[in-house]
């Protein structure tokens, strides 16, 4: 089992619409989750990160959080096609000492 | 200093040859991370320093791979004898405290033929 899991994609939505990407984690004892966004060619760029069970919203993205599924979503509002990117999810291991990647969902949104 | 800056972007190299990258990280940030990624692949973590101590490797990281963190300030990553399957993103990424997001640099795309 991957420590994080992720669907890679594509995962195609039309413009407006809802994007949700999904993420699993393995280590129980993970205390920190992130997204970050990469574009082709590009360095991952963080956009969200969320520490506790529940929703967190930060203009047109929601991190979802839930410890005891051991899951970790992103939701992305009214998606626009400067939206379409590969969304990594990152887990920070027990003992906070670094970022374990999932290898990431492939997002594309249609004009 | 509003960035993690890599250098070089871009390395062609023969296989068997040593390479060596440099990474300055956000002028505040006492921790440092070395990560690799591939085509279709997540980061892979390689190591990490805070302030000068190399605190944790990889078992990715072979014995070609040294990194080094000379007075805590900026990294340089060597890569010695050359293979490959070498060929690969070296991402950058500096944070401020333990547990904190990520900041990455431009990264430095290595290519061994």
């Amino acid at each position: 089992q991957k420590e994080v899991e992720q669907n890679s994609g594509p995962l195609s939505v039309p413009e407006g619409a809802i994007a949700s990407l999904n993420c699993t984690y393995s280590d129980r004892g993970s205390q920190s989750f992130f997204w970050y966004r990469q574009y082709s060619g590009k360095s991952p760029e963080l956009i969200m990160f969320i520490y506790s069970n529940g929703d967190k919203e930060d203009g047109r993205f929601t991190a979802q959080l839930n410890k005891a599924s051991q899951y970790v979503s992103l939701l992305i509002r009214d998606s626009q096609p400067s939206d379409s990117a590969t969304y990594l999810c990152a887990v920070m291991n027990t003992g906070f000492q670094k970022l374990v990647f999932g290898t990431g969902t492939r997002l594309l949104v249609s004009p | 200093d509003t960035g993690v800056s890599q250098n070089p972007r871009h390395k062609i190299t023969k296989r068997g040859q040593n390479v060596t990258f440099r990474c300055d990280p956000i002028s505040e940030h006492n921790r440092l991370y070395w990560y690799r990624q591939t085509l279709g692949q997540g980061p892979e973590f390689l190591t990490y320093f805070q302030n000068e101590a190399q605190l944790e490797k990889s078992r990715l990281l072979s014995d070609r791979f040294s990194a080094e963190r000379p007075k805590g300030s900026f990294s340089t990553l060597e890569i010695q004898r050359t293979e490959q399957g070498d060929s690969a993103m070296y991402l950058c990424a500096s944070s401020l405290q333990q547990g904190a997001g990520y900041t990455f640099g431009s990264g430095t795309r290595l290519t061994v033929v």
